[in-house]
């Protein structure tokens, strides 16, 4: 079993759609969560990270469950700029951020 | 600033080459990475740097050798490298451990291939 799971995709929606993604992971220890995003052939970029109370960043909206290990992502309003691999990653402290990437899920928003 | 600089972007080398990837942040972190990530799958960890000791090394060959001179700069020297060592090399960065929520920053990449 994959430590950091996610559903592959691509997610094809039309823009002014709302997406939402899911992960789960396995390690009860992490500590912090985040969610990155990837364009074709850049480096991932932090897109937000996710609090146990939830939290909200514009049109990005995150959720963590830590009982049901499990991280979501909701988009709002998609626009097409909004294509890309989306990375649940999972991190605990053991000298250094030991951050773990789920395998990613890719949105594909359409005109 | 929250960057991360890698050099070179793009180099190919042969399987005898020795060369070197370099990586530099000034954001006071203290705990620097690097990661490998092949076409269409996520980065797999390699090496973590804290506070300039090497911390952790994820099994990985005796031909990737990391350095962390100082805090600031983390180097990767290849040596002797197989063509499937091809691949996306990714620095990133983040706070001094055990600090709870901190997230990592990454360089461009050194996109490598070994031919």
């Amino acid at each position: 079993r994959k430590e950091v799971e996610q559903d592959p995709g691509p997610f094809n929606v039309p823009e002014g759609a709302t997406v939402a993604f899911n992960c789960t992971y396995s390690n009860s220890a992490s500590q912090s969560f985040f969610w990155y995003r990837q364009d074709c052939r850049k480096e991932p970029k932090l897109l937000m990270s996710v609090y146990s109370s939830g939290n909200e960043d514009g049109r990005f909206t995150a959720q963590l469950n830590r009982a049901s290990q499990y991280i979501s992502l909701l988009i709002r309003d998609s626009k097409l700029s909004d294509s890309a691999t989306y990375l649940c990653v999972v991190s605990y402290n053991n000298a250094g951020n030991m951050l773990t990437f789920g395998g990613g899920t890719r949105l594909m928003v359409k005109p | 600033d929250t960057e991360v600089t890698q050099t070179p972007k793009h180099l190919v080398m042969g399987m005898t080459n020795k060369k070197s990837l370099k990586c530099e942040q000034h954001m006071g972190h203290r705990a620097m990475y690097w990661y490998k990530q092949k076409a269409k799958k996520p980065p797999e960890l390699m090496f973590v740097y804290s506070y300039e000791k090497l911390s952790i090394n994820e099994s990985v060959p005796s031909r990737f050798s990391p350095e962390c001179p100082n805090s600031s700069l983390l180097n990767l020297h290849l040596h002797a490298l197989q063509p499937e060592d091809s691949a996306l090399y990714l620095c990133a960065s983040s706070q001094d451990r055990g600090r709870i929520g901190s997230e990592a920053f990454f360089g461009q990449g050194t996109r490598l291939t070994v031919v």
